[in-house]
């Protein structure tokens, strides 16, 4: 338990259809990110949020939306997705903004099947 | 030129071999160096930090040559537990200034059999 929790672990959704991915972490952390891992390919950076403020958009379509209500809550909203995006999504934390020693702590991750 | 490039794997090794790792990164004003290590259907988790001196962890030694942009990871006396894939990580900073860009290789899947 790395205190990083995703829900959902799975979630399987039309390319109509409207989901939310939610991130908690219980580790007083100021950073959370979100990034994607396909198959075959690095872990890709999509978004990341310090003090609730979000620092860097990695050029990812509009299709996905990220939300930081607070420091402890991320969420990734989903809409209109393509059968490309199925992916591992995954949360992560760090105390600050990474530097030479802070390291990242990942939740499980969203198996995401977009059909 | 990918910005972290892995040893392709996969790396089938007995128990009890050593086995190294190598990595490059392409931006020269990289800041931090780290490999995670990310079991099958788990997330990934911080295996060691790497720092220009090299650094050791019981079995495992990470070293840094920032000359030729390359780090590398020694695991010695290999254990079927260490079976999983080692993640290079380089964190760049973005554009702006600000830190946290950090950058995956694709990873190198080491399979350790008895």
């Amino acid at each position: 338990e790395t205190g990083v929790t995703q829900t959902p672990r799975h979630l399987v959704m039309g390319m109509t259809n409207k989901k939310s991915l939610k991130c908690e972490q219980h580790l007083g952390h100021n950073a959370m990110y979100w990034y994607k891992q396909s198959a075959k390919k690095p872990l890709e950076l999509m978004f990341v949020y310090s003090l609730e403020e979000r620092v860097e958009n990695n050029s990812v379509p509009s299709r996905f939306s990220p939300e930081c209500p607070n420091s402890s809550h991320l969420f990734l909203h989903l809409h209109t997705l393509q059968p490309e995006d199925s992916a591992l999504y995954l949360c992560a934390s760090s105390q600050d903004l990474p530097g030479a020693d802070e390291k990242l702590f990942f939740g499980s991750g969203t198996q995401l099947s977009v059909l | 030129r990918k910005e972290v490039e892995q040893d392709p794997g996969p790396f089938n090794v007995p128990e009890g071999a050593t086995v190294a790792f190598n990595c490059t990164y392409s931006n020269s004003a990289s800041q931090s160096f780290f490999w995670y290590r990310q079991d099958c259907r788990k997330e990934p988790k911080l295996l060691m930090s790497v720092y220009s001196s090299g650094n050791e962890d019981g079995r495992f030694t990470a070293q840094l040559n920032r000359a030729s942009q390359y780090i590398s990871l020694l695991i010695r006396d290999s254990k079927l537990s260490d079976s999983a894939t080692y993640l290079c990580v380089v964190n760049t900073g973005f554009s702006g200034g600000s830190q946290g860009n950090l950058i995956f290789g694709k990873g190198t899947k080491l399979s350790v059999k008895p």
